[in-house]
């Protein structure tokens, strides 16, 4: 049974340009939440899919967006890339209705910006 | 404003002995609190929860404790192995109409056993 899956593992961007990351949600999820760890910091919250519509979203401005496909499928988009973005980008699947605190990580994607 | 906060960045123990970490929360309205472990390259793999209206959850060697009037969580591992080597997060939910909300993390704490 595979978790969840992201890509690419790691992706070195300029500053200015957009990136697009990927996540594939464990088997039998049907919501995608995408968290920003930082050097030395806990996850933080950016934003939540679910039935391809954003659910929740965190403090973070609107140059990070994402999308959420028929098959559960997501993506984040980063525009006009900051130094600042460079960190471990979680992908977190989980049932919408679930109260089993089912939330699967990935082994995210490490952005660096230079 | 940080509304879980690890005060311990680090932790170092002996093989055998327990480990004790702790988290501090502000934020009063949490339904459940969540303990994930994570190694380096891998993502947060979730370990023990509690409900806001419990005090105490054993699973295993790990046992998570809450005091709801000093807004405190504490993880206990007994007894503590090298395996258990990894960063551990402390991170609060709400509960919104039947769904769970997002998870508000701790900034970390990480725990070396040594053999």
């Amino acid at each position: 049974d595979a978790g969840v899956t992201q890509s690419p593992t790691h992706l070195i961007k300029t500053r200015g340009q957009q990136v697009t990351l990927r996540c594939s949600p464990k088997s039998g999820h049907d919501t995608v939440s995408w968290y920003q760890q930082a050097l030395g910091q806990g996850p933080q919250f950016i934003f939540q899919y679910y039935e391809e519509e954003e659910r929740q979203r965190g403090n973070f401005p609107d140059r990070f967006s994402g999308h959420q496909f028929p098959n559960y499928s997501s993506e984040l988009n980063v525009n006009a890339l900051l130094l600042g973005d460079s960190a471990l980008y979680l992908c977190a699947s989980s049932l919408f209705r679930g109260l089993d605190y089912g939330y699967t990580f990935g082994s995210g994607t490490r952005l660096t910006v230079v | 404003d940080q509304q879980v906060k690890q005060n311990s960045p680090s932790l170092s123990v002996q093989e055998g002995r327990i480990s004790i970490l702790n988290c501090d929360y502000t934020n009063s309205m949490f339904d459940y609190f969540l303990w994930y472990k994570k190694y380096p390259a891998e993502g947060p793999t979730f370990l023990i929860s509690i409900s806001s209206i419990k005090d105490k959850n054993e699973d295993g060697r790990f046992t998570v404790f809450l005091n709801k009037s000093a807004k405190h969580l504490s993880l206990h591992i007994v007894p503590s192995q090298p395996g258990d080597s990894a960063v551990y997060f402390c991170a609060g939910v709400r509960i919104y109409g039947g769904s769970q909300g997002n998870l508000i993390f701790g900034k970390g704490t990480k725990l070396s056993v040594k053999p």
